[in-house]
């Protein structure tokens, strides 16, 4: 069945440092969405990516879907404490409504 | 999100019980999904369900059962809890294929 790995499974940063999380699938996507979940909290939906080769942004945060829509990253540049939590893809394909999650990427910033 | 909420928030069950834990959705979603949470695994999907009466066994379905009489309600219910069980629960919907997940609060499950 279809697998989507998130790396790095944490990753701790000073505030002000950059951070990226990356997710690679074992298929083709139709489409890859991002969600946030702080902590004790819900996964609350961020993007949604479909085209080959897209690039959206939300202020300091920056989306990509490879050209072969087998991989996705999201990069948050100058890190907030706002910015902790936990950082999800799910991607869909073949046809499926059923989106598969990534594990997902603590994100813990350090003042 | 307001629209779907999850009942109870926390509850405290015996091995052996039977739980069930409640979703609802304000928006006629045709899509719910019952996902759990579990520290190293992220989110797992339990079973959906693309309209009402119809539903669907996900990767970790063993043990439990749904329904969905209505586009609104989709409950869960564990048969008879195991310890294994514990963990959080989330439900969500969508409106269509392809779009947005919109999830509840979660429900905190603990099997003693």
């Amino acid at each position: 069945g279809q697998q989507v790995m998130q790396i790095p499974q944490y990753q701790h940063v000073q505030e002000g440092e950059d951070f990226t999380t990356y997710c690679n699938s074992s298929t083709t996507l139709s489409n890859i969405q991002w969600y946030k979940q702080r902590p004790g909290g819900h996964p609350v939906f961020l993007i949604q990516l479909v085209k080959s080769g897209e690039v959206k942004k939300q202020k300091r945060l920056t989306f990509q879907f490879g050209e072969a829509k087998k991989n996705s990253s999201l990069h948050i540049t100058a890190t907030q404490t706002t910015d902790v939590g936990t950082y999800f893809c799910a991607g869909e394909s073949g046809g499926s409504y059923i989106p598969t999650f990534g594990r997902g990427t603590s994100l813990i910033v350090h003042p | 999100d307001a629209g779907i909420t999850q009942s109870p928030r926390y509850k405290i069950t015996e091995t052996g019980r039977q739980v069930t834990l409640m979703c609802h959705q304000t928006w006629s979603h045709s899509y719910m999904f019952w996902y759990r949470q579990d520290l190293g695994h992220g989110l797992r999907l339990i079973y959906y369900s693309a309209a009402a009466d119809i539903t669907d066994k996900g990767e970790v379905s063993d043990g439990y059962v749904v329904s969905r009489s209505k586009t609104e309600n989709f409950p869960l219910t564990l048969e008879s809890a195991t310890r294994s069980q514990t963990s959080v629960y989330f439900c969500a919907s969508s409106e269509t294929d392809n779009s947005p997940l919109h999830f509840g609060n979660g429900t905190r499950l603990t099997v003693t």
